[in-house]
């Protein structure tokens, strides 16, 4: 059984610069979450997909959106970066209906100068 | 809105000192109470799922407890490879909320 992959594994960006992050669910899952992490914070949800198409979102600007391919990979795509946005990115798999338990990757750590 | 919130925020024990992390949520709309492990630079580790109070679910040295308005991860007789952030998150819809977690250290 494959587990939640990531990447790219790190990435330097400088503000104002447009940046795609990339998400293979575990097998079996067909829901894909994406969180950020700060540093010393707990992860903060973004969005969810379900279906190719966003099931709910968190309290995340526009600027922040998302896809769900075929085969349930994801991408997360964040435009205008700024500073704030230096975090790690997490993208969770689940399967809907289940336990409500994630599966997490092992992020991208992104940071933007 | 819904929240959690974790203590202490930062735990320090000398191996076998067994101890308990707290976790406070909002009650209303739970669809499940989780907790995570993770370690740094990476992504966080499924430990367990509660979903009504009285439930208790065990995992070597880790048990998870639920009330109506608190879960506790008790670690009986810990060592050093159990230091790690503990996340508790509260289930509810489509969303997920996280507490900032306990950072736990194990020393030998």
């Amino acid at each position: 059984e494959t587990g939640v992959t990531q990447s790219p594994t790190h990435l330097i960006k400088t503000r104002g610069q447009q940046v795609t992050l990339r998400c293979s669910s575990q097998s079996g899952h067909n829901t894909v979450s994406w969180y950020q992490q700060a540093l010393g914070q707990g992860p903060q949800f973004i969005f969810q997909y379900y279906r190719e198409e966003e099931n709910g979102r968190g309290n995340f600007p526009p600027r922040f959106s998302g896809l769900q391919f075929p085969n349930y990979s994801s991408e997360l795509n964040v435009n205008a970066l700024e500073l704030d946005d230096s975090a790690l990115y997490l993208c969770a798999s689940s399967v809907r209906g289940g336990g409500g338990e994630q599966y997490f990757g092992p992020g991208t750590r992104l940071t933007v100068t | 809105e819904d929240q959690v919130t974790q203590s202490p925020e930062a735990l320090r024990l000398q191996e076998g000192e067994s101890s308990s992390l707290n976790c406070s949520y909002t009650v209303s709309g739970l669809r499940g109470l989780f907790w995570y492990r993770q370690d740094p630079g990476k992504g966080p580790e499924f430990l367990f799922t509660l979903y009504s109070a009285g439930e208790e679910k065990e995992k070597e040295r880790l048990k998870a407890t639920l009330t109506k308005k608190e879960s506790f991860l008790h670690i009986t007789a810990p060592k050093p490879e159990d230091s790690a952030t503990y996340l508790c998150a509260r289930g509810g819809g489509f969303k997920t909320i996280f507490g900032a977690g306990t950072r736990l250290f194990v020393k030998a």
